[in-house]
């Protein structure tokens, strides 16, 4: 069964820390997405990730990917009070065009 | 203003009584998709569609149609609604290269639609 998993699935920090959000996937993906939901929100895209090795960042996030590992990593530098949002991450299946998305990540950055 | 837009944004409904949410895009995208989300389960992709006529199904297609007869707009038909299709319904929309390896660019979501089937 095709899975993705994120962990933490809760994560509560201070600002000004730093944290990392974990992303594991079961299938072959060449691409991995990043998205961000606001509590109440619709989903917006963070970042698209398309090979193996690639990393981007905007602002205080910085997202990369292992397609060997089939793990991506979601790095928060420096956490401020905005960032606290529920973040998913999302692969397509090779070969398809089916989305499978993880269950969230809900971060909750305190002052 | 490019946009997904979803219509009703809320619905209760009664058990058994057909239901259609509708979605659309301006922005000429190819690829369309339906979601549900639900508590500790994340986003579960329902149907897509990666043309004009062109549908398959997601992870959890049962009690749902879709059509796409024109590319913008992409309804999701509830034929017989049942308490367990209760939830937050997303629809979103992206590009998709034409020719070449397969790829998606990142999706447009809609605003969402919270459906409650009593």
């Amino acid at each position: 069964e095709l899975k993705v998993e994120q962990n933490p699935l809760f994560l509560s920090m201070q600002e000004g820390k730093n944290y990392t959000i974990y992303c594991n996937y079961s299938t072959t993906s060449d691409r991995l997405y990043w998205y961000r939901q606001d509590p109440g929100k619709s989903l917006e895209s963070l970042f698209v990730l398309l090979s193996n090795g690639a990393v981007k960042q905007e602002g205080r996030l910085m997202a990369s990917l292992d397609t060997k590992a089939r793990l991506s990593t979601l790095h928060i530098t420096a956490a401020v009070h905005d960032l606290s949002a529920t973040y998913f991450c999302a692969v397509v299946t090779s070969g398809t065009y089916k989305y499978i998305f993880g269950t969230g990540t809900r971060l909750k950055v305190l002052a | 203003e490019a946009q997904v837009t979803q219509n009703p944004r809320y619905l209760i409904t009664v058990t058994g009584k057909k239901l259609t949410v509708t979605c659309s895009q301006n922005m000429n995208h190819e690829y369309m998709s339906w979601y549900r989300q639900d508590p500790g389960l994340g986003l579960r992709q329902i149907y897509y569609s990666m043309n004009v006529e062109v549908t398959d199904k997601g992870d959890v297609p049962e009690g749902y149609k879709v059509s796409r007869k024109e590319k913008r707009n992409f309804p999701l038909i509830l034929e017989s609604p049942s308490p367990n299709q209760t939830s937050l319904y997303f629809c979103a929309s992206s590009l998709s290269n034409s020719g070449g390896p397969l790829f998606l660019y990142e999706q447009y979501f809609g605003p969402g639609t919270r459906l409650t089937v009593t």
